[in-house]
This record gives C-alpha cells, structure tokens and sequence, in this order.
C-alpha cells in the first residue's frame, strides 16, 4: 500500500531564516506531487505541483520555492522566511493512471515563523 | 468569483443523526469532479467520496453520500447516523476538466467545521 511521509511535523523558525520541508511517497511510482499551505481557519491553497523529476509548476509567486530530486521525493524550500509564511503545509500525491485523480494526502507540517 | 463556496462555517449535529453540509461549485467545464476530504484536528486529509459530471447517480460510500445536482451546480455531502468522530472540519473540491489527463489540480473551498454532540 501506499503511504506518504512529510517531516518535521512541526517547525519554529525565526523571520528571514531558510527553509526546508521534505515529503516522500512509498508504495507507488511516477507520481504527481503536490504541496499546499493552509493558514488557520482557511482552505488549501496550491502552492506547487509537479509531474514528473525536475518538474515543478508554481501556483502562488512568493518567496517559496519547491524541488522533486528524486520520483517520490518533494522538497518545498525558501531562502529566507516572512511572517507570512506561517501555516499548515500538506504534501500530496496522486496516481497518473487512477480514475479519480483522488489526492492523498501526508501528515501534514506546522511552520510558525517569529 | 469562488469556483467552489460552502456557505456554513460551522454546524451541529446530535448523534446518530443525518447531516448535510452544502457546496456549490462554478466552471465552465462540461467534464470535472467533485471530493470531499474531512480533515480531524490531526490535520490529516481524508478523502471521503467522489462524483465525476458524467456520473447519472449519486456516489455513495458507506455512511456518506453526495447529493449531486448538476443544473444547480451543487454537490452536497450527506452523513448519515453521525458519530462522535465525525466532528471534523470538511472541505468540498472541484476538478477541472476530465480525469486521467493533465488537469491534476484540485480547487478547495473554505470548508465547514462539523461537531457531533452526544
């Protein structure tokens, strides 16, 4: 079975510091990966998503940015943090052949930024 | 304009009683899909159900069901029988054109906080 991984599971970073959360598939391969930030009380905004190794698609512009080295791996990063970064980061997958193109979705990364 | 709104922040329910919690959607597109997620205090999505606009009849899973009504351009899930661990927050969203291509992004809306009570 399939099974998605994302850590830290949280994080307290100070304003201007880099960053760097990883999320990593089992189970399948060639996946679509997904990362998303929800800020409190609010819904999932896409921030990246990607098809394929070095394939990365920006949603939002801002001074994040994300990574896929490996097929399962998904690497979200800044180089230096706002307060505005704050929030609830979810990394996702989703299977190219599946009827639904249903995501699955890790546990989840809490990032505070002082 | 939101291609997906769910107008109720937040209901109650009493135990082993029905809900539904509302979404309307907004496209274009004659071929999409529609999810529900519930997402505990955990933070965890979970994907509840699913229903393509091609689908003639409502997606039923278990305790939920989708009342889909596509001229109103609404997706509504239902729960039946609700259970303390239903209490969850609950977003509803839209796929964009036909599965199994490159339409891989899903829209979410705002979501509805659900609390059971005993």
């Amino acid at each position: 079975s399939q099974t998605i991984h994302q850590w830290p599971a949280t994080l307290v970073q100070p304003v201007g510091s880099p960053l760097s959360l990883e999320c990593t598939v089992e189970g399948t391969s060639n996946p679509n990966l997904y990362w998303y930030r929800q800020a409190a009380g609010r819904g999932l905004q896409l921030l990246f998503y990607s098809v394929g190794i070095g394939q990365i698609s920006s949603e939002v512009p801002q001074n994040l940015s994300a990574s896929r080295p490996q097929d399962r791996q998904f690497i979200l990063s800044s180089k230096k943090l706002l307060l505005s970064d704050s929030g609830f980061y979810l990394c996702a997958w989703s299977g190219d052949g599946d009827s639904y193109n249903e995501q699955f979705f890790g546990p989840g990364t809490r990032l505070t930024v002082l | 304009a939101q291609k997906i709104t769910q107008t109720q922040p937040g209901m109650f329910v009493q135990e082993k009683e029905a809900v539904t919690l509302d979404c309307t959607y907004d496209t274009s597109d004659q071929s999409y899909g529609l999810f529900w997620y519930k997402q505990p205090s955990s933070g965890e999505m979970i994907f509840l159900i699913y229903q393509g606009s091609y689908d003639e009849q409502n997606a039923t899973e278990g305790r939920y069901s989708l009342n889909f009504q596509k001229a109103r351009k609404s997706a509504n899930l239902v729960i039946s029988a609700s259970q303390l661990g239903d209490s969850a927050m609950y977003f509803c969203a839209m796929r964009e054109g036909p599965s199994g291509g490159s339409n891989y992004k899903l829209t979410f809306g705002k979501g509805t906080l659900l609390t059971v009570n005993p």
